[in-house]
């Protein structure tokens, strides 16, 4: 089983507050890196999928970057909002199905 | 649209009991997967499908079966329910395997 590590477990942040989380999986065998959001009491959610190393995507105020030559991946909230309060996963693809970490459960307190 | 849809938001069962979780999705995806995701644990796989009549173990298998007769439908079978098999079950599909996985709500399963 390919091992992936997500750190913080949680997090507590103020609004607007900035936050950033990681996700550090094994280098090789390296096909694609997923992040979804899991908001409670519904479905988790694709954020981003990354394939090349250096690659980085947004979307509104979340961003992330790969590295694959050395297994990680930084996820960037600028300006955290209440609705960002969720578990945020991380699944690398190699010659498998995703494997999942166990999350960064966000609380974004008003 | 993409649309998962999970038959049960919350079960509850007995222990020795047989459990049927159905799974159902409409964008014609071949693959399909079912996890259960427990506190401190994330989301584990317990089996999946890349086609009709075919499925594949994944880290979690026992206790469990699968059915994937029509390209669909995706079903999990607890064939003798079991206290430790309380957990939250979640069905994902996706066109092909290292594509983005849509997911359903989940059913939230209680063997008492």
């Amino acid at each position: 089983i390919l091992n992936v590590e997500q750190s913080p477990q949680s997090l507590h942040v103020q609004e607007g507050d900035s936050t950033n989380f990681t996700c550090s999986f094994p280098s090789s065998n390296f096909y694609a890196l997923h992040w979804y959001r899991w908001e409670t009491a519904k479905s988790p959610e694709a954020l981003f999928v990354m394939t090349l190393n250096g690659d980085e995507k947004k979307k509104g105020r979340i961003s992330a970057t790969l590295n694959t030559k050395e297994g990680y991946s930084y996820l960037y909230i600028k300006g955290s909002q209440p609705e960002d309060s969720a578990t945020y996963l991380c699944a690398p693809s190699g010659n498998t199905p995703l494997v999942f970490g166990k999350g960064t459960r966000l609380s974004v307190i008003a | 649209d993409v649309k998962v849809t999970q038959s049960s938001r919350y079960l509850v069962k007995r222990t020795g009991e047989k459990v049927f979780l159905e799974c159902v999705q409409d964008m014609d995806h071949e693959n399909m997967f079912w996890y259960r995701q427990d506190p401190g644990l994330g989301l584990r796989l317990i089996y999946f499908s890349y086609d009709v009549k075919m499925k594949e173990k994944g880290d979690i298998p026992e206790g469990y079966s699968v059915s994937r007769e029509k390209k669909e439908r995706f079903s999990l079978i607890l064939e003798s329910a079991s206290t430790n098999q309380t957990s939250m079950y979640l069905c994902a599909s996706t066109p092909r395997v290292k594509n983005i996985q849509y997911f359903g709500a989940g059913t939230r399963l209680s063997v008492l």
